[in-house]
């Protein structure tokens, strides 16, 4: 069965400094990788997805990630974050013998002026 | 296009009570999914339609849980009698296909059973 751990619960930063968000997973089948974002108040949005190919994946609102089959990773990092990136941010991987998205337990991004 | 509505936003109903939810997918979307997060932890799985058959209901709680979706178009979720431990926020989601085809989700019911 799959899982994903989110190994931070919250990751506090100041405006325009880098981040990253840390994702690992656990299959043993391919799958396929994604970040979904919740901003105050709303759904789940998609951020960006690794199906297959170039293990850099880029999203929207300049984050990207990468896919690390040897470590069963796939980090989320930007480069400069803003004000209206804090959210909850969710990791979540499908595949196998099930369709179901098995998510992490999200990491909550507070960014500070 | 449309997204996934649901509806209600919130209800605050007594513990015994009955609580209908409802959501909306993406138009030609064949696939409908139910999540569940309870406060603090992770967005749980309860079920997934193709159209209107249960694909996988193995994560639904209970049997004082039931959905539906006749017609293969909208669904319902159906807590009789609600307990305390029901309240969280309830997730609907559509996909146009399966495997690497993304979740596109609904803002969540609210629901709170005191």
């Amino acid at each position: 069965a799959q899982s994903v751990t989110q190994l931070d619960s919250q990751v506090p930063v100041f405006e325009e400094a880098p981040v990253e968000l840390r994702c690992n997973y656990s299959s043993s089948v391919s799958v396929y990788l994604f970040w979904y974002v919740q901003y105050p108040n709303q759904g789940l949005q998609l951020l960006l997805k690794y199906l297959s190919g170039s293990t850099l994946v880029k999203g929207i609102n300049g984050f990207e990630a990468e896919f690390n089959k040897s470590q069963t990773s796939f980090h989320l990092r930007k480069p400069s974050v803003h004000i209206s990136d804090t959210a909850e941010y969710f990791c979540a991987v499908r595949g196998g013998n099930t369709d179901k998205l098995i998510f992490g337990t999200g990491t909550r991004l507070q960014v500070f002026p | 296009e449309a997204g996934v509505t649901q509806f209600p936003s919130h209800s605050v109903i007594e513990k015994g009570q009955t609580v209908t939810l409802r959501c909306d997918p993406i138009s030609g979307h064949d696939n409908l999914y139910w999540y569940r997060r309870v406060m603090g932890k992770e967005i749980k799985f309860l079920l997934h339609f193709v159209k209107e058959s249960k694909q996988d209901e193995s994560g639904m709680p209970n049997n004082r849980f039931l959905a539906e979706r006749t017609g293969g178009t909208y669904s319902t979720l159906k807590v009789q009698p609600a307990e305390l431990e029901d309240s969280g926020v309830y997730f609907c989601a559509s996909s146009q296909g399966q495997g690497g085809s993304p979740l596109h989700f609904g803002n969540g019911t609210r629901l709170t059973v005191t």
